[in-house]
């Protein structure tokens, strides 16, 4: 079982609806959560990050956390062209031992917003 | 605020030779990591330091690859001799000490150096 794994894709989304993306983690024990952006050939962007469970908004982005389901997700609202990118969910199990602040990242999901 | 620095940005080499990456992290962030992305992949983890300190190089391949941190600001990563499987984008990320900050366990990349082995 991945310790981190991402809904396959690619997923494709027209302009100006909601892009849904998921990811399920493995180790109970997770504390932190994040959302990267990779543009193609770039390197990965922060655009979210999730301590606790419930929702974080933050403009267009939404991330929703559940623990009990070990579920991370992240909604694009009124999606455009320039969202179009790979999108990785990244899981760090926070303080303590040699993972202190290791992130396990997931395969990524491509999305294509299309006008 | 400067990012992550690295450099080169991109290298080719042939498979037994060898090559070295160079970073230099955001100002005042003590901890420091180097990912290996293959194509179509997320980021793995090779090697992190805190200061000058290594934290976790579990999944660096010690027969191949080496890293430093000397004063706890630059690093830089070799593989000796590199192999065809190599070919990777290697990145470089940055972050506060976690436990001293807001938002400990944010990561910043820097741009990344594509290597290319043949």
């Amino acid at each position: 079982q991945k310790e981190v794994e991402q809904n396959s894709g690619p997923l494709s989304v027209p302009e100006g609806a909601i892009a849904s993306l998921n990811c399920t983690y493995s180790d109970r024990v997770s504390q932190s959560f994040f959302w990267y952006r990779q543009y193609s050939g770039k390197s990965p962007e922060l655009i979210m990050s999730i301590y606790s469970n419930g929702d974080k908004e933050d403009g267009r982005f939404t991330a929703q956390l559940n623990k009990a389901s070990q579920y991370v997700s992240l909604l694009i609202r009124d999606s455009q062209p320039s969202d179009s990118a790979t999108y990785l969910c990244a899981v760090s199990t926070g303080a303590g031992g040699t993972s202190y602040g290791k992130l396990t990242f997931g395969q990524g999901t491509i999305l294509t917003v299309h006008p | 605020e400067a990012g992550v620095a690295q450099s080169p940005r991109y290298k080719i080499i042939e498979k037994r030779q060898s090559v070295a990456f160079w970073c230099n992290p955001i100002s005042g962030h003590a901890t420091l990591y180097w990912y290996q992305q293959i194509l179509g992949q997320g980021p793995k983890l090779l090697i992190q330091f805190q200061n000058n300190g290594v934290v976790d190089d579990s999944q660096l391949p010690k027969d191949r690859f080496s890293a430093e941190r000397l004063k706890g600001v630059d690093s830089t990563l070799k593989i000796q001799p590199a192999k065809l499987e190599d070919s990777a984008v290697y990145l470089c990320a940055s972050s506060l000490i976690p436990g001293l900050a807001i938002r400990p366990y944010e990561q910043y990349f820097g741009p990344g150096t594509r290597l290319t082995v043949t």
